[in-house]
């Protein structure tokens, strides 16, 4: 499969906590893109790391790339009740009209 | 900020109906995808489609689906003959570039449940 691996699968942290989830995945990929998720909701696009990337930052995001070892990790500085949410890594492959999605980490942020 | 939109936001169908679920991509995207999530699980892959045909599809997009660009905005899932099994929120996206160069803009699904 190449779908990635998040890891956690859950995480609980009190608000002002940084939250950081990793992902692996398997094949070759040209970007890798986290995404987020609110209950019954759709996805919301938060970043795009490219393959000759190795770190992103927006505002309170920062994603690393190493694609030596095919992972990938989002850190969420001073975390806030209204982060909770599942984060999903998804992969794009060169010339492939598709993002396999990763199973999710799902974080709770306590108030 | 244009968005995604599909209607029903939820659908009620009996094993062996036929069901069209809808999507309006955004309207300068030129590609567009149906993935599908059962009950907050993994997000799985569908189909892709551009230029009025199908560019990529999964394992699961089998004969009983097809899709659809009727017009100029529209965008459809069909389902032949539903299953239990394919009870599951159904995602509708859309992007300005391949999947594999650009990030990609979800509606808010419709949930499917076959009875």
């Amino acid at each position: 499969s190449q779908q990635g691996e998040e890891d956690p699968q859950a995480l609980s942290i009190q608000e002002g906590e940084n939250a950081t989830m990793n992902c692996s995945y398997k094949t070759s990929i040209n970007n890798l893109q986290w995404y987020r998720q609110n209950s019954g909701r759709g996805l919301v696009h938060l970043i795009l790391i490219r393959s000759n990337e190795r770190e992103k930052h927006s505002g309170r995001l920062r994603v690393t790339l190493d694609t030596s070892k095919k992972s990938s990790s989002l850190l969420i500085t001073a975390s806030r009740a209204a982060d909770t949410a599942s984060y999903f890594c998804a992969t794009g492959s060169w010339g492939a009209n598709n993002l396999f999605f990763g199973t999710g980490t799902r974080l709770t942020v306590i108030p | 900020e244009p968005e995604v939109t599909q209607t029903p936001s939820h659908q009620v169908t009996q094993m062996g109906q036929e069901v069209i679920l809808r999507c309006v991509p955004i309207s300068n995207h030129l590609y567009f995808y149906w993935y599908r999530q059962i009950l907050g699980q993994k997000v799985e892959f569908l189909v892709s489609f551009y230029n009025n045909e199908i560019s990529e599809k999964s394992e699961i997009f089998d004969d009983q689906f097809s899709v659809e660009r009727p017009d100029g905005s529209n965008f459809t899932l069909k389902i032949r003959s539903t299953k239990l099994e394919d009870s599951a929120m159904y995602f509708c996206a859309s992007s300005e570039a391949p999947a594999y160069n650009s990030p990609l803009h979800f509606g808010n699904g419709t949930r499917l449940t076959v009875t």
